[in-house]
């Protein structure tokens, strides 16, 4: 079937402006991740989903982040009045279940860049 | 800082074999993975190794655990130039899956 699927692929905006990304897991897949790359980074872990539900929201960088989760299906990541550095690689990631022994499975993320 | 810790870089000569060296941190561990990110790309992954194992094999690629010294290792045989991406190491807790910073293979011909 079909993996995870994000949009938009590349995405230009201006500082101060508010922008949303989206994630289409592969169906089935129950955990919903988002992580964020920046150049020459390893992955920032952002939140993750169990269904509709992010237990735990400490990962976002600050306020100006939101995320959820619709159906157990479809997830968005917010960002308001963008700033130079948020600029990075937004990747989702799904898995069927929360755990180890689930792997993640990625689509292929992002790329958003404020001027 | 990172839990996880990569070398950032690696060459090689098509043919010869890479070894890729991970080390981390937490020994409640239960699954350790390889991952490669080729340019544009998300991350695929590429094999993993539960805890209580300390070699697997798959093909070209074998990995290798060290339990007591918090190291995991990637070699892959006969590198070839599709080779070349970066490649993450991750470990799983819980619900959490940390990753390392990646090491950039590059193949040379």
């Amino acid at each position: 079937g079909a993996g995870v699927s994000q949009s938009p692929s590349n995405k230009v905006t201006e500082k101060g402006k508010d922008v949303e990304l989206r994630c289409d897991p592969i169906s089935g897949h129950t955990a919903l991740y988002w992580y964020r790359q920046s150049l020459g980074q390893g992955l920032e872990f952002l939140i993750y989903f169990q269904g509709n539900s992010a237990p735990d929201k400490s990962g976002l960088p600050s306020d100006r982040f939101s995320a959820e989760r619709t159906g157990g299906s479809v997830s968005t990541l917010t960002i308001q009045r963008t700033q130079q550095e948020d600029s990075a690689v937004y990747l989702c990631a799904s898995s069927l279940a929360l755990g180890g022994n689930s792997p993640l499975h990625f689509g292929n993320g992002t790329r958003l860049t404020v001027t | 800082g990172e839990d996880v810790e990569q070398s950032l870089f690696l060459s090689v000569r098509e043919g010869d074999s890479s070894v890729i060296n991970c080390t981390y941190t937490d020994s409640s561990s239960t699954y350790l993975y390889w991952y490669k990110q080729e340019p544009g790309a998300g991350l695929q992954l590429l094999t993993y190794i539960f805890s209580n194992m300390d070699m697997k094999q798959d093909q070209r690629l074998t990995v290798l655990l060290n339990k007591k010294d918090k190291h995991l290792s990637l070699r892959i045989a006969d590198t070839q130039t599709g080779d070349s991406a970066i490649y993450f190491c991750a470990e799983s807790i819980g619900n959490d899956m940390r990753f390392g910073a990646g090491t950039r293979l590059t193949v040379k011909p």
